[in-house]
This record gives structure tokens, C-alpha cells and sequence, in this order.
């Protein structure tokens, strides 16, 4: 039962490249979220999925885009890197919709030149 | 705009003593406190909660405490051993759930460090 995965690790890209964040789950949890942490600031949402089949975006959206692939993987994509992008973006779960307890992924440390 | 603040961003405590981070809050609407711990290179992982019903969550060595009138959560570690190093996050949702989502607010964290 490994959780909340995510690939890569680490990712250096040059401003301009595109790349996808793959995440996925193994609790059969309904709701996946796509999170970003940068120095001095609290995780702030990019995107969510409160079940297979829908996205919507959270409070810093723009520049990436989602895919719920199904219930279990939940990706990021980023169209066109920018050095603003460069972040560490953690991927999280939860059984129900919202404030309840997430589980995260290891995250993924991107640096954006 | 900052609705759930942790004003410290370090705290160091001796091995054995107790450890107090503490978390404010400004939206008076919160009804759910979340901590999270993170060690570095690892996700945030889910600690213990507290719903504004109680005043009081204990779960082995920690506590959480929730004074509504002060708009204030602290998280109480007794006592405080070396693998408590960590950020602790404090969190809460917030507002109505719209499109089956209710959004969850982070503070940005307090760095603990437990001294052998």
C-alpha cells in the first residue's frame, strides 16, 4: 500500500518546456488535489478533482492544467514553464471532499531557468 | 490575505520538555482545525484535528487546544523527543462546500527542533 506517489523527484526545466507531474493514489479515495509550497508561504491549491471526472481550479491556476485520468492518477501539466512555476508540488487524496484529512504525495522539487 | 497565521517560524525545545506551536485565526466562520507535520524531503502528513465543538483533542503525546473567543489553536507535544523535528502545519477549511470542494487554508508552518 504505498499512499499518495508522485514522479518525478526532481525536474529542471528551461523557461518555455513543457512537462507533466504524474500523480496517483491507492486508497480508492474520491477527491485529488494538486498543491504548490513556495518559502514563506502555506500550500496554496492549484487545482482539485472532488471526484473521477471533474477538475476545477483552486486559487493559483494559471499556467498549469489537470487531467483525472481515473479514480486512481491525477496529473499536472505545465504548457509553458516559467521561473515563476519553479516550486516543490505536492499531489494529495482524501475519502471525502474538503477539510478533512489529505494524504500527500513526496512531492516534486521544480526548478524552472 | 492570510486567514490562518503561525506566527513563529522556528521554535526550538529541549528533549523531554513540551513543546507549544501555536496558530490564529481570522475568519470567525472556521469550524475544523487540521494539524499536518512535514519532515524535509517528505509530503505533509495528517496529525490531529479538532472541531470547534471541543475545546480540547488529545491523542497520545499531543494535544490540540481551540480557545474560539481568541480566535486561537495551539498544538501541545509532551513530551518532546528528537523525531518531532519537523514544520508543523496548522490548517483549516473554509467557507461553503461549492462543486464539492470546501477550500482548506494553510499557515505557512513552524519549524520544530527537539534538542537531545
Amino acid at each position: 500500500n504505498a499512499g499518495v506517489t508522485q514522479t518525478p523527484k526532481f525536474q529542471v526545466l528551461k523557461t518555455g518546456q513543457s512537462m507533466t507531474l504524474q500523480c496517483a493514489q491507492d486508497m480508492n479515495h474520491n477527491s485529488m488535489y494538486w498543491y504548490r509550497q513556495d518559502p514563506g508561504m502555506g500550500l496554496r491549491l492549484i487545482y482539485y478533482s472532488a471526484s473521477e471526472g471533474t477538475t476545477d481550479k483552486g486559487e493559483v491556476p494559471n499556467g498549469y492544467n489537470v487531467s483525472r485520468l481515473n479514480k486512481r492518477e491525477f496529473s499536472l501539466r505545465l504548457e509553458s514553464a516559467a521561473p515563476s512555476q519553479t516550486s516543490v508540488y505536492f499531489c494529495a487524496s482524501s475519502e471525502r471532499q474538503g477539510g478533512y484529512e489529505q494524504y500527500f504525495g513526496p512531492g516534486t522539487r521544480l526548478t524552472v531557468t | 490575505d492570510q486567514q490562518v497565521k503561525q506566527n513563529s517560524p522556528s521554535l526550538s525545545v529541549q528533549e523531554g520538555r513540551i513543546s507549544i506551536l501555536n496558530c490564529d485565526y481570522t475568519n470567525s466562520m472556521f469550524d475544523y482545525f487540521l494539524w499536518y507535520k512535514k519532515y524535509p524531503a517528505e509530503g505533509p502528513t495528517f496529525l490531529i484535528s479538532i472541531s470547534s465543538i471541543k475545546d480540547k483533542n488529545e491523542d497520545g503525546r499531543f494535544t490540540v487546544f481551540l480557545n474560539k473567543s481568541a480566535k486561537h489553536l495551539s498544538l501541545h507535544i509532551v513530551p518532546s523527543q528528537p523525531g518531532d523535528s519537523a514544520v508543523y502545519f496548522c490548517a483549516a477549511p473554509r467557507g461553503r462546500m461549492t462543486g464539492g470542494y470546501q477550500k482548506v487554508t494553510f499557515g505557512i508552518g513552524t519549524k520544530l527542533q527537539v534538542i537531545p
